[in-house]
């Protein structure tokens, strides 16, 4: 199946600074997902962006499928934006979401 | 309802018991996914519905591990002798249509402990 690769594994920001999370995949895609799982579990969707670009308040997001990439940016990041994002997609002949291992963020006051 | 349900939210289990966790997808949509979240990792695929139809269950690890989802609805995973590796928190995603290019929404998980 796929394989999502994501970078950095961990990443401690200040309050107010600015972070890119990158996503590499191994395949086409006909899904690519971004989420930010809470401290309670729940995976809340960011982004639904399989190409493009997608901006939503201080989140954005680019993916360049010709080049098997995805990218999350984060701009003045506030401490509740703290916890763990994920990547997942879906290869071309396929339907289930494969997930990487997930970028954990600490934004510190 | 507005999102996807799980139920129960915590389940602790003895070794060796049965446990049965359910899904409540956000209703009309086709496509339904179990995955399972070691602590401190990704969500891993375990099996995909359509509508009723189980079409792939490649990713359950034994046959200790059944899903249904007989109207095409709610849907079951059921885990018979659960064993301590079972501990983990088991997402129903579901999607609107019938292929992978369409966005999927995920539940609130179910957290099993085997004690």
């Amino acid at each position: 199946g796929i394989q999502v690769e994501q970078s950095p594994p961990d990443l401690i920001l200040q309050e107010g600074a600015n972070s890119t999370l990158r996503c590499n995949f191994s395949d086409s895609v006909n899904n690519l997902q971004w989420f930010h799982q809470n401290p309670w579990g729940q995976l809340i969707n960011l982004f639904y962006i399989p190409s493009g670009t997608k901006q939503n308040g201080r989140l954005s997001a680019t993916t360049v499928a010709t080049e098997r990439y995805s990218l999350l940016y984060i701009s003045s990041s506030q401490t509740t934006d703290s916890g763990v994002y994920f990547c997942a997609a879906s290869s071309n002949s396929g339907y289930a979401l494969n997930f990487g291992k997930g970028t954990s963020l600490l934004v510190t006051p | 309802g507005a999102g996807v349900s799980q139920s129960p939210r915590y389940k602790v289990a003895k070794r060796g018991q049965d446990v049965a966790l359910r899904c409540d997808p956000i209703s009309g949509h086709v496509s339904l996914f179990w995955y399972q979240q070691a602590l401190g990792q990704g969500p891993e695929f375990l099996t995909y519905f359509q509508n009723e139809a189980q079409l792939d269950k490649s990713g359950l690890p034994s046959d200790r591990f059944f899903a249904e989802r007989p109207e095409g609805s709610v849907s079951t995973l059921k885990i018979q002798r659960t064993q301590q590796e079972d501990s983990a928190v088991y997402l129903c995603a579901s999607s609107h249509f019938d292929w992978g290019d369409t966005e999927a929404f995920f539940g609130q998980g179910t957290r099993l402990t085997v004690v």
